[in-house]
């Protein structure tokens, strides 16, 4: 079975700093597609960024960016001049049903960014 | 364009009664989904549909039905509530670009 596993409960950054927040997976699947949605304190989750894993290249959203690493089964997730506005809950998901496949979400980083 | 939207937004059940969560995306998307969220932890799914008249059963289905007579609804049933059933509950439908999702029903039983 596949699982998802965010080792970090929290986090805190400075505004304007940049942090990094981390995402394992387990799967035996050679094709899938990670995720990293945002859930504020307004509970709507929303999509900040997606890899699919046959692309070697980094997928990159503004100021957020991905580390993936398929053989390490790592995909982090990583902020550039964080805003206040990036306070959110983080969370990873793992979906082997292609784009449109089942998610199967970690427990999420809770991040908090400070004036 | 609306997205995603679900009703209500809160609701208290007693042990013992039924509800309906409904939930509707104006995307013309085929695939729909049913997550709940429980404190402190990620989403987990309920039920999904690949399209209308087509449902199957998440990682965790019991004391709950779905149906799809159509592509812009997916409502969830919950029959015979129980404390355990306490969550916040999800409706998301995906496109190819991924998962877009509701803003969510906070649900308690008592």
């Amino acid at each position: 079975a596949q699982t998802v596993t965010q080792s970090q409960p929290e986090m805190s950054v400075q505004e304007a700093e940049t942090v990094t927040l981390s995402c394992t997976y387990d799967t035996s699947e050679s094709n899938y597609y990670l995720f990293w949605y945002k859930q504020p304190p307004s509970r709507q989750m929303i999509l900040v960024i997606r890899q699919e894993a046959y692309k070697q290249q980094n997928a990159t959203e503004n100021r957020f960016s991905v580390n993936f690493q398929k053989a390490a089964k790592s995909f982090s997730l990583k902020i550039s001049d964080s805003q206040l506005g990036d306070t959110a809950m983080y969370f990873c998901a793992f979906s082997s049903g292609g784009s449109q496949g089942n998610l199967i979400f970690g427990k999420g980083t809770k991040l908090s960014v400070k004036p | 364009n609306a997205g995603v939207t679900q009703t209500p937004k809160f609701r208290i059940l007693k042990i013992g009664q039924s509800m309906t969560l409904q939930c509707t995306q104006d995307m013309n998307h085929n695939y729909m989904y049913w997550y709940r969220q429980d404190p402190g932890m990620g989403l987990k799914l309920i039920y999904y549909s690949v399209g209308a008249g087509i449902t199957d059963k998440g990682e965790v289905p019991n004391g709950y039905n779905v149906s799809r007579s159509t592509t812009e609804d997916f409502p969830l049933r919950l029959e015979l509530a129980a404390p355990s059933q306490t969550s916040v509950y999800f409706c998301a439908s995906s496109s190819r670009t991924g998962q877009f999702f509701g803003p969510g029903t906070r649900l308690t039983v008592l």
